[in-house]
């Protein structure tokens, strides 16, 4: 199984801060035929299902504010919150759907400082 | 719209067994392969069990820390899917989310989940 460590666990912000969560794959997510890399992005808040952010590392699903950006290549990954709102208070979780089964990193807990 | 609804969810004993459905709409099911992730309380997602399509041969996938627990099942007639759990354990106990995604895309929509608490 592809193992996914997303660090750090937690970070604390002020409002307008810019903040960056890593993560970090066991083996490559870059498939060979579409040239792309199968690492997505998912935002929980408390007492919601989780919502989907970035898929292919880097594309922000329709209706996510672009201050969420998704970067990163092969193994390593970043997703970075410019601005933080008090409205991205919240669980982050990235994925990998290179192979199944689709493992998840442990989640980075946003808090306000 | 895109709709997906858990249900099946409750208090089960140790040893027990429960089965979770989960009904949609809003989209052509039969394009989709399903998912369930649970999630314990307080801690983070766990990818449980995969069903692909037609095109896939229904093919199964599981967690192998329920592998020989859990069966998957789907009905492409209702734009439904399954989730058979036996030999029920204390750390079973989790909000059982239902997904879909497809070969190239992850999972793109979720359902708000189905509690399950497995307690004597």
């Amino acid at each position: 199984d592809i193992v996914m460590t997303q660090s750090p666990s937690s970070l604390a912000v002020s409002a307008g801060e810019t903040v960056t969560i890593n993560c970090k794959s066991s083996q490559s997510l870059f498939g060979s035929v579409r040239q792309k890399n199968y690492l997505a992005w998912y935002q929980q808040k408390p007492g919601q299902s989780p919502k989907l952010l970035i898929y292919l590392a880097s594309t922000r699903e329709s209706g996510v504010p672009d201050r969420f950006i998704g970067s990163g290549s092969g193994t390593d990954f970043t997703l970075t919150i410019s601005s933080v709102q008090a409205e991205d208070l919240a669980n982050y979780y990235c994925q990998q759907y290179y192979d199944t089964p689709n493992t998840f990193g442990a989640g980075t807990k946003l808090e306000l400082k | 719209e895109v709709q997906i609804l858990e249900t099946g969810g409750g208090l089960v004993k140790p040893g027990g067994s429960l089965r979770l459905s989960c009904a949609t709409s809003g989209f052509n099911f039969n394009d989709y392969f399903m998912n369930w992730v649970r999630q314990a309380p307080g801690k983070g997602l766990e990818w449980v069990a995969q069903i692909r399509n037609k095109n896939y041969n229904y093919a199964t996938y599981y967690a192998e820390s329920l592998e020989g627990r859990v069966t998957i099942s789907r009905d492409d007639s209702k734009s439904s899917v399954y989730l058979q759990v036996s030999s029920l354990r204390a750390e079973d106990t989790a909000i059982y989310y239902c997904t879909r995604r497809t070969i190239a895309a992850p999972m793109d929509a979720w359902g708000q989940g189905a509690s399950v608490t497995v307690s004597s």
